[in-house]
């Protein structure tokens, strides 16, 4: 079954710097990936996905994030982070019908 | 178009009793998953249903676990018996479609705690 790997469980960043969440696949086959946000005691929002149309994704919230298939990674940015993006990040592949979830990375966003 | 409804939000047991945790999906959406978050074990993948019928409970202990998609009506995820290995935040999803790049909408979870 396909995998994701997230680098770092924790990312801390100053409001108005970039964002950067690492996300690496393993898959012989080109991957359907996704990226969610889960808020504090809330459920996980779509923040984008990659359908193989584009390489570069545009999301929700000013995100974005790149398909590399010679790195097999899929990392997330944005270039400006808010205060509001504290949150929890999963990236997602889907094996059928199943998401299977990297750990997830915190982020914390100091003012 | 409301979103994946799950109740309760929260929910309290003590060891062996049942809990009942139940998902109504988006509004055309005939394909339900359920997942849960285990502290320091992440989200997994739990059952994924059609009405009336389960594909795959891969997913699922063996044991005190079971879910259902009725024709009428919602999605529950039960449990009997619980224990205290129990305790997490049980997530329910929906799709239109099943698979591929198919966006699946989660709803805002039923934590559950068992004293």
């Amino acid at each position: 079954a396909q995998s994701v790997t997230q680098l770092g469980s924790h990312v801390s960043v100053s409001e108005g710097a970039l964002v950067l969440l690492r996300c690496n696949y393993s898959s012989s086959v080109p991957p359907y990936l996704f990226w969610y946000v889960q808020y504090p005691n809330q459920g996980l929002q779509l923040l984008l996905k990659y359908t193989s149309a584009a390489t570069l994704v545009k999301g929700i919230n000013g995100f974005e994030a790149e398909f590399k298939k010679s790195e097999t990674s899929f990392h997330l940015t944005k270039p400006s982070a808010h205060m509001s993006d504290a949150a929890e990040y999963f990236c997602a592949v889907m094996n059928d019908y199943k998401l299977s979830f990297g750990a997830g990375t915190t982020v914390t966003v100091r003012a | 178009n409301a979103g994946v409804m799950q109740n309760p939000r929260h929910l309290v047991r003590r060891r062996g009793q049942e809990a009942r945790l139940r998902c109504s999906p988006m509004k055309g959406h005939s394909h339900v998953y359920w997942y849960r978050q285990l502290p320091e074990e992440g989200l997994k993948f739990m059952v994924y249903l059609q009405k009336e019928n389960i594909i795959d409970e891969s997913g699922m202990p063996k044991e005190r676990f079971s879910a259902e998609f009725p024709k009428e009506g919602p999605s529950i995820l039960r449990i009997q018996q619980v224990v205290r290995g129990d305790s997490a935040a049980y997530f329910c999803a929906s799709s239109t479609r099943a698979g591929g790049f198919e966006t699946q909408y989660f709803g805002p979870g039923t934590r559950l705690l068992v004293l």
